[in-house]
């Protein structure tokens, strides 16, 4: 069975640009999260959604904004980008919110 | 929020054991560890609840203090395959992961 997918694999934009990240999870699975991952830190949780709804929620800015569609894919919309925004972007997914969660293998993003 | 790992980094040789410990200072749910090797996905290898279980996968194994809102992960005679950054992530009843800073784990020949 194929794992989670995303795409793109690498992103170059410039500051103020806007961005979109997708994301396929597992087949079966309901629950898709999304992850920031900077150099050399641990990923730290931005969404997840479960049924097409957001079921939690991370300290981001207004600027990330997400949802789920009904075949459960994914995207990950960042507007107005900053420097600060350059990371990995990890999406996983799993059957129901508090099942295990597998990663797909990310995008990363840079911001110039 | 996010929990304390510990060590940030250990070195070994094949066949050395080691420990890597993850502290919270809030009460969880359940303890998840993930192996992230350069350039590529986290890799799931295991999930504790708590109630103090332990678990294994191959020659890694890890324990749940519950009382002490600790978790701690233990590779046994490591082999090359096991070099990588080890990730707790912590779950208080939220569905949300906090995970922490990550041990880079080298194990040489």
């Amino acid at each position: 069975d194929a794992g989670v997918t995303q795409s793109p694999t690498h992103l170059i934009k410039t500051r103020g640009q806007h961005v979109t990240l997708r994301c396929s999870p597992i087949s079966g699975h309901k629950s898709v999260s999304w992850y920031q991952q900077v150099l050399g830190q641990g990923p730290q949780f931005i969404f997840q959604y479960y049924e097409k709804e957001e079921r939690g929620r991370g300290n981001f800015p207004d600027r990330f904004s997400a949802r789920q569609f009904p075949n459960y894919s994914s995207e990950l919309n960042v507007n107005a980008l900053l420097l600060g925004d350059s990371a990995l972007y990890l999406c996983a997914s799993s059957l129901g919110i508090t099942d295990t969660q597998y990663f797909g293998p990310g995008t990363r993003l840079t911001v110039l | 929020q996010q929990p304390v790992q510990s060590p940030q980094a250990v070195i070994l040789r094949e066949g050395e054991d080691a420990v890597i410990n993850c502290s919270s200072s809030k009460a969880l749910y359940s303890v998840h560890w993930y192996r992230q090797k350069h350039g590529e996905a986290p890799v799931f290898l295991m999930i504790l609840l708590k109630g103090g279980e332990q678990k294994g996968h191959d020659k890694i194994s890890a324990s749940f203090n519950e009382k002490k809102q600790q978790s701690s992960l233990y590779l046994t005679a490591s082999q090359l395959s096991y070099s990588g950054t080890y990730f707790c992530g912590t779950e208080i009843n939220d569905y949300k992961l906090s995970f922490g800073a990550g041990t880079t784990v080298t194990v040489r020949a």
